[in-house]
């Protein structure tokens, strides 16, 4: 079936450093790829997205690139903020060859991030 | 703010009883998803509603049950609660049955029971 690996946590950071989460995939057909995050107390909000291998998904300065050859979708940002303090969250939703989803989300188990001044 | 509204924000309540989430999608979206995160199990996937169907289910218990409305409201109903159901529930929507995959998440009911 298909899963979500993440690189393990929690990973702390001083502000303006760079960030990279790792994030690889299993899936059967040909999966969309997304990273949300949870500011807390909150939602998952949809960070950034990305639906065919070689796409670049790009918001607020973070990007993720879809590799197809090495499955992965590892989120970055040049330089972090004591306000991206959040937990970040690797998902796929995968679908058939005919480009149709299967609608739910499969996520991996989270990396928290914790940013200091 | 996503457009997708939850209640109750929290719910206490005690084990056996039964509780019912309600979940509003954004206007116009068709699907609404449940979600339960937990700390050992994470975010999993429970059921997918369109437009008052049943589409997938995922680990959701037998005690447990959805339904969609027409006028595409959704409500989890949890029953015989165990200590183990203590988790956040998350309900997200989508446009579309199939398409890209992107969902807008609630802000959550917390549901503890003692």
């Amino acid at each position: 079936g298909d899963s979500v690996t993440q690189m393990e946590g929690p990973v702390t950071l001083s502000e303006e450093a760079f960030l990279t989460i790792n994030c690889t995939y299993t899936a059967t057909g040909y999966p969309s790829l997304f990273w949300y995050v949870q500011y807390p107390g909150e939602g998952l909000q949809l960070l950034l997205k990305a639906t065919k291998a070689d796409d670049k998904g790009s918001n607020k300065g973070f990007e993720a690139t879809y590799r197809k050859e090495t499955t992965s979708f590892h989120l970055e940002k040049g330089s972090v903020q004591v306000s991206d303090s959040a937990v970040y969250f690797c998902a796929l939703s995968d679908k058939d060859a005919g480009g149709t989803s299967y609608g739910k989300l499969t996520f991996g188990q989270g990396t928290i991030l914790t940013v200091h001044p | 703010d996503s457009g997708v509204t939850q209640t109750p924000k929290h719910l206490i309540t005690a084990t056996g009883q039964r509780v019912t989430l309600r979940c509003s999608p954004r206007s116009g979206d068709l699907s609404v998803y449940w979600y339960q995160q937990s700390l050992d199990q994470g975010l999993q996937f429970l059921i997918h509603y369109y437009n008052g169907e049943e589409r997938a289910k995922g680990n959701i218990l037998e005690r447990f049950s959805a339904q969609q409305f027409p006028d595409l409201h959704s409500e989890l109903n949890l029953s015989s609660l165990e200590l183990g159901d203590s988790a956040l529930y998350f309900c997200a929507s989508s446009p579309r049955q199939t398409g890209v995959g992107e969902q807008y998440f609630g802000p959550g009911t917390r549901l503890t029971v003692t």
